[in-house]
C-alpha cells in the first residue's frame, strides 16, 4: 500500500532534542520531505533530503535517511514552544514523470512542554 | 516569492450552491496540486497540474472541477457538495511534478451545510 508511518504523538520538554520518526514505503523516493502544520495553517516545507544522501543538517534540524529499513527521523535540538506543531514526513512516489505523487505521513503531534 | 495565495481563506456553502477556490503563484512553478485535508489527517491528493494540463485526477468526484488557466493560476469548482466535504483544502505548487521542493499555501476552509 501506500501508507507512511509515523508515531502520533511526541512530547517534550523546551530545551530538550525532538526525534520524530518515520517508515515510508518506496524504496525508490528519489526525494524525501518534512512538513510543518501549525494549528489551522497550510503546510510549511522544513526541509528534505535526496535519496543518496545519509545524513543532512540544517541549523537545528537534522535528517537521517537509513534506506535498507526505508526509515526517515527528523532531530530538532533545543526544541521550543513554537515548535510545537504537527510534522509530516512525505515521499514523491512515480517514475519521475508527469504522475509522480507527494504522499505525506499520518504525521506527528509535537508537544513542547515549557 | 515563495508564497501561494489561496482565496478565500474561509468558505461556508450550501449543498446547492456553486463556488470556486483560488491559488495563485508567481515562483514560475509548471506543477500545481490540490490536496484535501480533513481533521487530524495527512493531506490527500486530489489532482495534478503539470504545465497547465492535467497529469493526475485521484478519482475525485465531479463535483469537483479543477481548472488551471495559465501557468500561475488554479481553480477549483466545486458544485452540489456534501456536508462530508468539509475540510481544508490546500493547494501546492512546485518547479515541476516530482521537483525538490512543494510550496504549499494556507488553505480554505470550507464547511458545506
Amino acid at each position: 500500500g501506500e501508507d507512511v508511518e509515523q508515531s502520533l504523538f511526541l512530547s517534550v520538554r523546551e530545551g530538550d532534542s525532538s526525534v520524530i520518526n518515520c517508515t515510508y514505503t518506496d524504496s525508490s523516493s528519489t526525494y524525501l520531505y518534512w512538513y510543518k502544520q501549525e494549528p489551522g495553517a497550510g503546510l510549511q516545507l522544513l526541509t528534505y533530503i535526496f535519496s543518496n544522501m545519509d545524513m543532512k543538517q540544517d541549523q537545528r534540524l537534522t535528517v537521517l535517511l537509513n534506506k535498507k529499513d526505508k526509515h526517515l527521523s527528523l532531530r530538532i535540538a533545543d526544541t521550543q514552544t513554537g515548535d510545537s506543531a504537527i510534522y509530516f514526513c512525505a515521499e514523491t512516489l512515480g517514475d519521475g514523470g508527469a504522475t509522480n505523487k507527494l504522499i505525506f505521513g499520518t504525521g506527528t503531534l509535537l508537544a513542547v512542554q515549557p | 516569492d515563495t508564497e501561494v495565495t489561496q482565496t478565500p481563506k474561509h468558505l461556508v456553502m450550501g449543498m446547492t450552491n456553486k463556488k470556486s477556490l483560488k491559488c495563485e503563484q508567481h515562483m514560475g512553478h509548471r506543477a500545481m496540486y490540490w490536496y484535501k485535508q480533513k481533521a487530524k489527517k495527512p493531506p490527500e491528493l486530489m489532482f495534478v497540474y503539470s504545465y497547465e494540463k492535467l497529469s493526475i485526477n485521484e478519482s475525485v468526484p465531479s463535483r469537483f472541477s479543477p481548472e488551471c488557466p495559465n501557468s500561475s493560476l488554479l481553480n477549483l469548482h466545486l458544485h452540489a457538495l456534501q456536508p462530508e466535504d468539509s475540510a481544508l483544502y490546500l493547494c501546492a505548487s512546485s518547479h515541476r511534478v516530482g521537483g525538490t521542493e512543494a510550496f504549499f499555501g494556507q488553505g480554505t476552509r470550507l464547511t458545506v451545510v
